[in-house]
């Protein structure tokens, strides 16, 4: 069975603009999280979707939104980057239980912001 | 509000040493627990986890125990090996209300040495 995928790997942005990252889950996962990775503040969540509906949010300002499609594929969008927007966003998938359900993370989006 | 606290590293050890790395949570009643591992470039991958007070989560040598008394699930490993170099994150998450989020701790980075 295929992992989570995302794509861009690698991408490269200049102040102001905006950036639409992708997540594929795991087939038959309907749960879809995204989390951004940075040096100085570690590991932050930023929302979870579930059968195309935000199930929970993080405490990120409105620039970062995110929807989630009808096949369990997520995007997530940042308008008008900042510097501070520099990071690895992870996305991770599970089957969509609460509880226990082990969620499984893809390799990530570089973001760099110029 | 919920938090993880992990030991500062990097920890550098010998191969053969014997690991420790401390996780203690801030939370009311029974979290999940969760310890991560990430190899340089790559995602986070599941290493183990426990799911209530005393149980044992193991996984490739690695093991961890729930402890409700002291809040902790330290993460152990008898005999280390060059290849656990990587950053380790021990995670919490709720059951309900908070969906699938994971709280991380800041990661604790091994570097293991022939």
């Amino acid at each position: 069975k295929a992992g989570v995928t995302q794509t861009p790997r690698y991408l490269i942005k200049t102040r102001g603009q905006q950036v639409t990252l992708s997540c594929s889950p795991i087939s038959g996962h309907r749960s879809v999280s995204w989390y951004q990775q940075t040096p100085g503040q570690g590991l932050q969540f930023l929302f979870e979707y579930f059968s195309e509906t935000q199930r929970n949010k993080g405490n990120f300002p409105g620039r970062f939104s995110g929807r989630q499609f009808s096949n369990s594929r997520s995007e997530m969008n940042v308008s008008t980057l900042e510097l501070g927007d520099s990071a690895l966003y992870l996305c991770a998938s599970n089957r969509g239980g609460l509880g226990t359900d082990t969620q499984y993370f893809g390799p990530g989006t570089r973001l760099t912001v110029l | 509000g919920n938090s993880v606290t992990q030991m500062e590293g990097p920890v550098t050890l010998s191969e053969e040493a014997f690991l420790t790395i401390n996780c203690t949570y801030t939370a009311t009643g029974y979290p999940s627990l969760f310890w991560y591992v990430q190899y340089p470039g790559e995602g986070l991958q599941l290493l183990l986890k426990a799911t209530k007070a005393d149980d044992k989560g193991s996984n490739k040598g690695f093991e961890a125990t729930y402890r409700k008394e002291t809040t902790s699930f330290h993460l152990e490993k008898g005999s280390v090996q060059v290849s656990d170099s990587a950053v380790y994150f021990c995670a919490l998450r709720w059951p309900t209300g908070g969906g699938n989020k994971l709280t991380f701790g800041t990661g604790t980075q091994l570097k293991v040495e022939l």
